[in-house]
């Protein structure tokens, strides 16, 4: 079972704040590194999916960095807004020998951020 | 584009009792998967398939049988319903190529009494 980690477990921040989080995941055999939003009584929703090493994505205020090499990515949200609470998952796919996917995607446990207003 | 649909949305189960969880999408996604949701562990993968007639164990699959006979339909089946299988069930579906983004259903919530 692949260990993907992510810090905070949850995060109480005022309207205004800026705030990141972390997901850790195994630094050898990756294939990409996802990012879903998730609000309460909804689906998971795609941020971002990213696959190389270095990508920086951004969209709107939330932007999110990887790091394949040490297996980390950080997501950032500028000046959080009440409608940003939400559940922030973050997913790994594993590489097989061949470069492609083992078709297994890996959830971390997830950050639960509140918005104050 | 109606997108991943599950039915029903919501369910419950006594101890012993089977039922199938039924998972559609229109998007003639080849990967689709099944998770159970619940407190403080994220979405563990229960099974997935690669495609029609191709299906596999994700890291919870005791309890839970799967098919796919056809590239919309991915039903799960829960053999004889436990207490410890309440739970929240998402359905999703992706491109099995390229970076897999995951389009979820609306989930159904099974309890089992």
């Amino acid at each position: 079972i692949l260990n993907v980690e992510q810090s905070p477990q949850s995060l109480h921040v005022q309207e205004g704040d800026s705030t990141n989080f972390t997901c850790s995941f195994p630094s050898s055999n990756f294939y990409a590194l996802h990012w879903y939003r998730w609000e309460t009584a909804k689906s998971p929703e795609a941020l971002f999916v990213m696959t190389l090493n270095g990508d920086e994505k951004k969209k709107g205020r939330i932007s999110a960095t990887l790091n394949t090499k040490e297996g980390y990515s950080y997501l950032y949200i500028k000046g959080s807004q009440p409608e940003d609470s939400a559940t922030y998952l973050c997913a790994f796919f594993l590489s097989n020998a061949g470069g492609t996917s083992y078709g297994k995607l890996t959830f971390g446990q997830g950050t639960i951020l509140t918005v104050h207003p | 584009n109606a997108g991943v649909t599950q039915t029903p949305k919501f369910q419950v189960l006594k101890t012993g009792q089977s039922m199938t969880l039924q998972c559609a999408q229109d998007m003639n996604h080849e990967y689709m998967s099944w998770y159970r949701q619940d407190p403080g562990m994220g979405l563990r993968l229960i099974h997935y398939s690669v495609g029609a007639g191709i299906t596999d164990q994700g890291e919870v699959p005791n309890g839970y049988n799967v098919s796919r006979s056809t590239t919309e339909d991915f039903p799960l089946r829960l053999l004889s319903a436990a207490p410890s299988q309440t739970s929240v069930y998402f359905c999703a579906s992706s491109y099995y190529s390229g970076t897999y983004e995951q389009y979820f259903g609306p989930g159904t919530r099974l309890t089992v009494t």
